[in-house]
């Protein structure tokens, strides 16, 4: 595509709930990330992959996170077992790929999470 | 562990000002840094990307120049205007990681 997709845009769930977030990043890019951002903060890393694996996964934050790529294209993060402090942006970005110093990422605009 | 520091936090300026934006980090073994605009409830824009052989890049009011070997990179945005206003965050790569800043909350009064 054009750009980065994400969806939902908004998502509002229960405490105890699983949710999952979609990533669909532009078109040949190999590298994508997800990052997490909670309300007045920075951006925290969370996952990383090239193609379809995953060299990092050192920033998920419980084992209730997981994400997963097929295709080397879009990308899934589930988060099982929603906790209130879960309530955050979860921003994706794809780039052509890791390890290039002109390597420029290119962000989504974001799922918005809310845990009640 | 890469961490990456933005100073000030917060920075409120009239507008025409000239101003400067600060951004530090700890592991100078980065490939390329970059700067990146965040409007409230938006995704982020990338603005200038300066790989690590380079020393600056520019675009329109923006400059931005990067000292690896002290860990330093400043934004300079000359003329500001109240469309500026925005959140302004810095991410170093290198490995695996992009790692951000904080970020410096700019506001430009009209």
């Amino acid at each position: 595509g054009a750009g980065v997709s994400q969806s939902p845009s908004n998502k509002v769930t229960e405490k105890g709930k699983d949710v999952e977030l979609r990533c669909d990043p532009i078109s040949g890019h190999t590298a994508l990330y997800w990052y997490r951002q909670s309300l007045g903060q920075g951006l925290e890393f969370l996952i990383y992959f090239q193609g379809n694996s995953a060299p990092d996964k050192s920033g998920l934050p419980s084992d209730r996170f997981s994400a997963e790529r097929t295709g080397g294209s879009v990308s899934t993060l589930t988060i099982q077992r929603t906790q209130q402090e879960d309530s955050a942006v979860y921003l994706c970005a794809s780039s052509t790929r890791q390890g290039s110093g002109a390597n420029v990422l290119t962000f989504g605009a974001g799922s918005r999470l809310t845990v009640l | 562990k890469q961490e990456v520091t933005q100073i000030p936090a917060a920075l409120s300026v009239p507008e025409g000002e000239n101003l400067v934006l600060n951004c530090s980090f700890t592991d100078s073994a980065i490939y390329n840094l970059q700067w990146f605009r965040q409007d409230p409830g938006k995704g982020l824009t990338s603005l200038l990307l300066i790989q690590s052989s380079q020393r600056e890049q520019t675009s329109g009011r923006l400059n931005a120049s990067l000292d690896k070997s002290s860990g330093r990179s400043t934004l300079y945005i000359a003329a500001s205007q109240p469309g500026d206003s925005a959140t302004y965050l810095c991410a170093v790569s290198g490995g695996f990681k992009t790692i951000f800043g904080a970020g410096t909350r700019l506001f430009v009064k009209a």
